[in-house]
């Protein structure tokens, strides 16, 4: 069974750091992409930052390039977001995904997607 | 900037009755498009992939349809625990788009 656990969220202050890590079971985590999806609450689903198997790959939406940073430990089936210079509007649920392929790219006539979800960590970016 | 619009933002249905989900993107988006379910408290939850593929223990009375720029997400017999919150979700370029989401509430 795919596990995929968050934490490290929080409170910090606008302006501040916070890294998030999600810890992965019940898949080889080396052969898949991952993903951060994120929520505002009663809002709608945001990606944030997309990593390949090997970490070859990032990609970054526009509202959080520059001061996230997306990584991986294969040898810890970890996944990571280094968040720094948060802002209010950072403010959310972070979910991690496993995505289906190894690649972040369409391949095989299909395209990736979120194929698993973790249960999520609150960030909370206020004075 | 590829854009997805759900309709109708709130779907008011009995259980037992038929839903039918609506997603358009602002161009096309070939079969490349996903749809997830959200319950409240929840992570989402993958359905459909690839327009119209069920994913692993979906039930079969989900169905997803469309390509290009029309797409439909069925439920075709409402259960109770089928009431929740529905985004579609597509991919071009590196980016991922969702929708605004469709709630489904019971009526």
């Amino acid at each position: 069974e795919v596990q995929l656990l968050e934490s490290g969220g929080g409170l910090v202050q606008p302006g501040g750091s916070l890294r998030l890590s999600c810890t992965a079971s019940g898949f080889i985590f080396s052969s898949y992409a991952m993903s951060w999806v994120r929520q505002a609450r009663g809002k709608g689903l945001e990606w944030v930052s997309v990593i390949s198997d090997g970490a070859g790959t990032t990609h970054y939406a526009d509202s959080v390039k520059g001061r996230f940073t997306i990584s991986r430990d294969n040898s810890k089936s970890t996944l990571y977001l280094q968040m720094n210079s948060l802002r209010a509007e950072d403010t959310a649920v972070y979910f991690c995904a496993k995505m289906p392929f190894s690649s972040v790219y369409c391949s095989g006539g299909s395209c990736p997607y979120f194929h698993y979800w973790g249960q999520g960590t609150l960030v909370t970016v206020s004075s | 900037e590829i854009v997805l619009t759900q309709s109708p933002a709130t779907l008011s249905l009995s259980p037992g009755e038929r839903a039918t989900l609506s997603c358009r993107a602002s161009q096309s988006v070939s079969r490349y498009l996903a749809w997830y379910q959200q319950k409240p408290g929840q992570a989402p939850r993958l359905l459909i992939s690839g327009a119209s593929n069920r994913a692993t223990g979906i039930p079969a009375r989900f169905s997803g349809s469309g390509s290009g720029t029309d797409f439909t997400l069925t439920i075709s017999s409402l259960e109770p625990e089928d009431f929740a919150v529905y985004y579609c979700q597509q991919r071009s370029d590196w980016r991922y788009t969702f929708g605004q989401g469709t709630k489904l509430e019971i009526k």
